[in-house]
């Protein structure tokens, strides 16, 4: 069963607006979330990560939000820039743990 | 570069046929991990290695096997391909605990016919 959840397989933003890519989880074990970028072709590149003491996370554009009543995460990217259009992937660990569960990913699409 | 290596980039097999699929870090990395990644699937985890003489099983082990044959090395070893294994493959690693995360191969695209 998926613990870890992306119910938007797609989403497509404009230019210079917000791209919000949200993660939803089922395991109230998890305290250590990440968010992963990918390209056709390549690897999954690390972009942001926020700990289950945290409900904000700033790394340039790019800022992950938790809720942890909702077990609920977010990506905000601003503003989006074509170069963003990827695959996101969501991922969590429990207890600092040794594997990461995956989300099915979102592909996102930044037009000019 | 310093990262993950993988080889071979893409292979296509033959059912029942075997293959080990190569996975080297420079980073001196603890902990590595195979996962596959499917259409609307995610990425799933195969076997991972918190150290180096340990594997254990993720989600989705049957039909691999694995080997930590050193710190910087963890092969996948698919002892009788079937068209269910076809997908892409990433080796992943990472120093210690995931909070660190992950720094990924670029991927062993597999197809088996």
């Amino acid at each position: 069963d998926q613990q870890v959840k992306q119910n938007s397989p797609s989403l497509s933003v404009q230019e210079g607006r917000i791209s919000i890519l949200n993660c939803d989880y089922t395991n109230s074990m998890f305290d250590y979330f990440l968010w992963y970028k990918k390209y056709p072709a390549e690897g999954p590149t690390f972009l942001i990560s926020i700990s289950s003491i945290k409900d904000k996370n700033e790394d340039g554009r790019f800022t992950v939000f938790l809720n942890k009543s909702a077990k609920h995460l977010s990506l905000h990217i601003v503003p989006s820039q074509p170069g963003d259009s990827a695959v996101y992937f969501c991922a969590a660990s429990a207890n600092s743990g040794y594997a990461l569960n995956f989300g099915k990913g979102t592909s996102l699409l930044v037009t000019p | 570069n310093a990262g993950v290596t993988q080889t071979p980039k893409f292979q296509v097999l033959k059912t029942g046929q075997s293959m080990t699929l190569q996975c080297a870090q420079d980073m001196n990395h603890n902990s590595m991990y195979w996962y596959r990644q499917d259409p609307g699937m995610g990425l799933r985890l195969i076997y991972y290695s918190a150290s180096e003489g340990t594997t254990d099983k993720g989600e989705v082990p049957n039909g691999y096997n694995v080997s930590r044959l050193n710190k910087r090395e963890f092969s996948l070893r698919l002892e009788s391909a079937a068209p269910s294994q076809t997908s892409v493959y990433f080796c992943a690693s990472v120093a210690g605990a995931t909070t660190y995360g992950y720094t990924f191969g670029s991927g062993t695209r597999l197809t088996v016919v």
